[in-house]
């Protein structure tokens, strides 16, 4: 069975006070890694999608990068308007399986 | 704008009633999704399907139905068999050309039991 484990749970950093997020998975033939951003209340937002060991992906004050058992979103500099919950995902088939999310706030 | 819509953004459902949520998307994708979330817990995957007229079971199904005559539209029916509806359900949807494909997702609809 696919799982999917984020650390930590939650997350309170200062403006300016970059860190990072762990999404940890075991399936079986990755088809593709997944992190997005949610609002409270609202839908997932898509940030990126992660295909192989090695790749990376920027944007803006975010960067993701994947190994064969774990995905890292790095988050530089982060402002207060950062502060949502991160959801990653894996996906295998059709299917995507959903960690928990880490939820970040960014205090000015 | 393309993009999926839900609808209502809240819906209220007393004891053995079904309900129907809507979701509509204009993105000409084939693959469309529903999910639930609870407090806490990774978004689970109820019903899916992947071209119109067909669909598949998820990891909890029980308790709901969906169906898919338009490609644009995958109503979601909650039942009342499904014994604890309350959550925030979730809609997206997807190309299906090639191997990796992007889910995006709507704005939800919260359902609360009374």
């Amino acid at each position: 069975e696919d799982q999917v484990t984020q650390s930590p749970e939650a997350l309170r950093l200062q403006e300016g006070e970059s860190s990072s997020l762990n999404c940890s998975y075991t399936v079986s033939g990755l088809r593709g890694l997944f992190w997005y951003r949610q609002d409270p209340g609202k839908g997932p937002e898509f940030l990126f999608t992660l295909y192989s060991a090695g790749e990376e992906k920027e944007k803006e004050r975010l960067k993701a990068t994947l190994t064969k058992k774990e995905s890292f979103l790095h988050i530089t500099a982060p402002k207060p308007e950062d502060s949502a919950t991160y959801l990653c995902a894996v996906q295998a088939g059709y299917k995507l399986s959903f960690g928990a999310g880490t939820t970040v706030t960014v205090r000015a | 704008d393309g993009g999926i819509t839900q609808s209502p953004k809240y819906l209220f459902r007393k004891e053995g009633q079904n309900v129907t949520l809507s979701c509509e998307q204009n993105l000409n994708h084939d693959a469309m999704y529903w999910y639930r979330q609870d407090p806490g817990q990774g978004l689970r995957l109820i019903y899916y399907s992947q071209i119109v007229n067909d669909f598949q079971k998820g990891d909890i199904a029980e308790g709901y139905s969906v169906s898919r005559e338009k490609k644009e539209s995958f109503p979601l029916t909650v039942t009342s068999a499904q014994k604890n509806p309350t959550a925030f359900y979730l809609c997206a949807s997807s190309g299906t050309g090639g191997s990796y494909n992007e889910q995006f997702f709507g704005p939800g609809t919260r359902l609360t039991v009374l």
